[in-house]
């Protein structure tokens, strides 16, 4: 079954504390995101990746990294959180920017 | 930066009655895609648009990009209980690999 896989889909953390988000696809797709919503702001991108290797900033990259070593896996990392990262995140691929996006089933996180 | 707002931002409707929500780009958009989220779901795909002024169909939505492709819009007719869920327009930025979200419409079916 195509889809994609993010973990965990809860985490409450405290501020500081260096965190991972994982992200997985197994569909061979090149393009894969990460998204962050907020109530009334839609969904808005941190970072990209056009293939292994080849990432780049979305709109709001402050206080994320990303790092695609694999084309299926695409985490996020959180090198030291802050409560205004509360949020929830969703992980995405897609064959290209210009086709179809799956989403993970996200990852609400709580920052204290 | 560039900006896509949705316009409303919330609707009610009874079952049965129609419903449009409008995407406004600041800019040109290559393509537009249309996305919908059920609550405490993610997004799922429902459409792309490529062509200037395409219109497409999927049994009650229709689907319109505007001529300059800078808008478009959703229309559901005789909604449902199952259209309940955030309606989100999407596409590639110009000139970037970046792609935006629009503020998203959350429609809300009174049975």
């Amino acid at each position: 079954e195509a889809q994609v896989t993010q973990n965990p889909r809860y985490l409450i953390t405290v501020t500081g504390k260096k965190l991972t988000v994982t992200c997985s696809q197994n569909m061979n797709h090149e393009y894969m995101s990460w998204y962050r919503q907020d109530p009334g702001l839609g969904l808005r991108q941190i970072y990209y990746s056009m293939n292994v290797e080849v990432t780049d900033k979305g709109d709001v990259p402050e206080g994320y990294k990303v790092s695609r070593k694999e084309k299926r896996n695409f985490p996020l990392i959180l090198e030291s959180p802050s409560p205004n990262q509360t949020s929830l995140y969703f992980c995405a691929s897609a064959d290209s920017m210009n086709t179809e996006a799956f989403f993970g089933q996200g990852t609400r996180l709580t920052v204290v | 930066g560039q900006q896509v707002m949705q316009i409303p931002q919330y609707q009610h409707v009874q079952e049965g009655e129609d419903f449009t929500t409008y995407c406004n780009s600041s800019t040109t958009l290559s393509n537009i895609q249309w996305y919908k989220q059920r609550p405490g779901g993610h997004p799922v795909f429902l459409i792309q648009l490529v062509k200037s002024g395409e219109v497409k169909k999927q049994k009650r939505l229709t689907f319109q990009f505007g001529e300059a492709k800078k808008n478009s819009s959703l229309h559901i007719t005789a909604t449902q209980t199952t259209d309940v869920g955030t309606y989100f327009c999407a596409g590639p930025t110009s000139g970037t690999y970046k792609y935006i979200f629009g503020t998203g419409t959350r429609l809300k079916v009174l049975a």
